[in-house]
């Protein structure tokens, strides 16, 4: 079965420091995951997707099959990066295309 | 952002009545869903549409069910609305080439 997790609900950290938001999975093919990003009581946003492999507001992911990893990571936090953050796994059906979601990061970066 | 809109935005209604809330997208996806955000739980799907008047469950879909005649417009109803169904309610759509999902603004609902 298809299985996103964020093992933590909250995550505090200071302006300037790095950061790591971790998502593991569990799925039987070849996933597609993604990171999203949503500000106060804004819509969800997509931040990047693993196989775009880029670089957007300073925020990478790398997928690590062996560990099924797709931890979100940024050298130095800023203040605008507090917001939640969601991991998602694409799953490929025969009916179409459904999306995971974990149960997502609080991420304050506190200034 | 891709062109979906969610009404009502907010919505207050009592126990035991119905509500239907709409997701209407200006991009001609193929697949659009319903979630809905609970603290703690993240996003839940509650039933997703692969094509006009195809439609499938998702993992929390009792008490609702949802609808799609056009291609742009994916209903999803509450026939008789409880108070665990207080949440807030996300549609999304995705289709070729892009491969992520789009989200609509959210629908804050209150059963009281």
């Amino acid at each position: 079965a298809q299985r996103v997790t964020q093992p933590e609900k909250l995550l505090s950290v200071f302006k300037g420091a790095p950061v790591e938001l971790k998502c593991n999975y569990s799925y039987s093919g070849s996933p597609e995951l993604f990171w999203y990003v949503q500000y106060s009581r804004q819509r969800l946003q997509l931040l990047l997707r693993h196989i775009s492999r880029e670089s957007i507001k300073g925020f990478t992911a790398d997928l690590n099959k062996g560990e099924t990893s797709f931890h979100l990571k940024k050298p130095f936090a800023q203040e605008e990066d507090s917001a939640m953050y969601y991991c998602a796994l694409k799953s490929f059906l025969n009916t179409g295309n459904q999306f995971y979601f974990g149960t997502g990061t609080s991420l304050t970066v506190i200034p | 952002d891709a062109g979906i809109t969610q009404s009502p935005r907010h919505k207050v209604t009592e126990t035991g009545t119905p509500v239907t809330l709409r997701c209407h997208q200006t991009e001609n996806h193929r697949y659009m869903y319903w979630y809905r955000q609970d603290p703690g739980h993240g996003l839940r799907l509650i039933h997703y549409s692969y094509g006009v008047k195809d439609t499938d469950k998702g993992e929390v879909s009792d008490g609702y069910s949802v609808s799609r005649s056009k291609t742009e417009d994916f209903l999803l109803t509450l026939e008789s609305a409880t108070s665990s169904q207080t949440s807030v309610y996300f549609c999304a759509s995705s289709g070729v080439p892009n491969t992520e999902a789009f989200f609509g603004q959210g629908t804050r609902l209150t059963v009281v």
